[in-house]
């Protein structure tokens, strides 16, 4: 079943503007990550989130998360080309380490 | 540093014929490895999971299978292809606690 549910399902931005995508999830959660995914390509880990903490930073990339709305938004600032790629949420189901489920994804264009 | 091979890129095969994939890993001891697919366009759907030799967990029944035959070799697998087979099909490791995902970088399957 699915876990998290990205929004929106498309964004299309300009080159150096920031680009926000959310995460709604259902159920408890130990930790929250984000992935990216070029076109064709598999998918790089970007950031873990734990159910502690309610943000984070790593370079351009901003992530928050609220577990009272169990949702998370990943912040791309001062985004470029090369940021064009989609971008999933991904969960550990309740009980469940061993795997992961993920949303169904946010396709990112950045425009030069 | 640990690395994932994963092959072919890209498989043509015609219904009803059999299919073999396969992904390594190297640079590391007992992952725990995972087949997902990708419908064009979707999220991904965790396949079947594994967190030993022989230890395979299906997630939703279908016309694939999956053998773990050594510690870092993960082979997905069918006796008849169904056009409804086709998609993106990615292997990932992860190590214990499970993560964090890493990822091949997947076949194209077309079954035709």
């Amino acid at each position: 079943s699915q876990q998290g549910e990205e929004d929106p399902q498309a964004l299309s931005i300009q080159e150096g503007e920031n680009a926000t995508m959310n995460c709604s999830y259902k159920t408890s959660i130990n930790n929250l990550q984000w992935y990216r995914q070029n076109s064709g390509r598999g998918l790089v880990h970007l950031i873990l989130i734990r159910s502690n903490e309610r943000e984070k930073h790593s370079g351009r990339l901003r992530v928050t998360l609220d577990t009272s709305k169990k949702s998370s938004s990943l912040l791309i600032t001062a985004s470029r080309a090369a940021d064009t790629a989609s971008y999933f949420c991904a969960t550990p189901p309740q009980g469940g380490s061993e795997k992961l489920v993920f949303g169904k994804g946010t396709k990112l264009t950045v425009n030069p | 540093s640990q690395t994932i091979h994963q092959w072919p890129a890209t498989l043509v095969q015609p219904v009803g014929s059999p299919l073999s994939l396969e992904c390594t890993v190297e640079g590391t001891s007992n992952p725990n490895l995972y087949w997902y697919r990708q419908a064009a366009g979707r999220g991904l759907q965790l396949l079947f999971y594994s967190v030993g030799i022989g230890q395979i967990s299906s997630e939703v029944p279908q016309n694939l299978s999956a053998s773990r035959p050594q510690d870092r070799q993960f082979i997905l697998s069918s006796k008849k292809l169904l056009l409804s087979d086709s998609g993106f099909y990615l292997c990932a490791w992860s190590g214990l606690g499970g993560e964090k995902l890493f990822f091949g970088s997947g076949t194209q399957l077309s079954v035709l």
